[in-house]
């Protein structure tokens, strides 16, 4: 009965290569994002989609495409990984009411890139 | 440009004692300020919010202070409890930001059994 949940929990890769994450709420929010948290656990938002369209796009590099199929799912993938991906990924969604800044998130991927 | 400035960056704390975390925002739009809480290899969870038109809320051993006139905002956990070490976020949203948060940098805190 997990909320937001996200594989996979750790995702080890070399440079260069191409990798997906997947995120999965079933809470029945309307808006879903990606956040980075890099190594001093800093949060910086990558997108959010809200209804399967896209209303936050950060300034990410274009390697990062982000893909909703339907209001439930969002993943994110990531083509010719770079050292400086390496972070701790989160999903998290948002409730359609009850304030902007209530986020529900997922436990996170760790993305290390060698 | 950090709009959202969260100190200290750690702190340490015994067992029963105040754990204090300082947050100060700049954009006067801001109208919702949430506290995060995360434990480690775990997403941040929504510990408890506040809206500038008060200027307190508390929830348990939790109690978030508002001055708006300085733009400040803080989280005092009461009696803090080893099952509280974790990392703190604050954070700050405005209705015309599409739902956009901006946090804080955090705040590791230990407390000492």
């Amino acid at each position: 009965d997990t909320a937001v949940s996200q594989t996979p929990k750790y995702l080890v890769t070399q440079m260069g290569n191409d990798k997906s994450i997947k995120c999965e709420q079933n809470l029945g929010h309307d808006t879903m994002y990606w956040y980075k948290q890099d190594s001093k656990k800093f949060l910086k938002i990558m997108f959010s989609y809200n209804n399967k369209e896209l209303i936050i796009n950060e300034t990410v590099p274009n390697r990062f495409s982000p893909k909703s199929p339907d209001k439930a799912h969002l993943n994110l993938h990531i083509n010719s990984l770079e050292l400086g991906d390496s972070a701790v990924y989160f999903c998290a969604s948002s409730p359609p009411t009850g304030g902007v800044g209530k986020l529900f998130f997922g436990s996170g991927t760790q993305l290390s890139v060698l | 440009q950090q709009q959202v400035k969260q100190s200290p960056q750690s702190l340490i704390v015994q067992k029963g004692g105040i754990s204090i975390i300082n947050c100060a925002y700049e954009n006067t739009a801001f109208d919702y300020f949430p506290w995060y809480q995360q434990f480690p290899g775990k997403g941040p969870a929504l510990l408890i919010a506040i809206r500038p038109d008060v200027s307190e809320k508390k929830e348990g051993r939790f109690t978030i202070s508002f001055n708006k006139s300085a733009k400040q905002f803080s989280l005092h956990i009461m009696d803090s409890q080893p099952g509280d070490s974790a990392t703190y976020f604050c954070a700050a949203s405005y209705s015309g930001s599409a739902r956009q948060l901006t946090f804080g940098s955090g705040t590791q805190l230990t407390v000492l059994p």
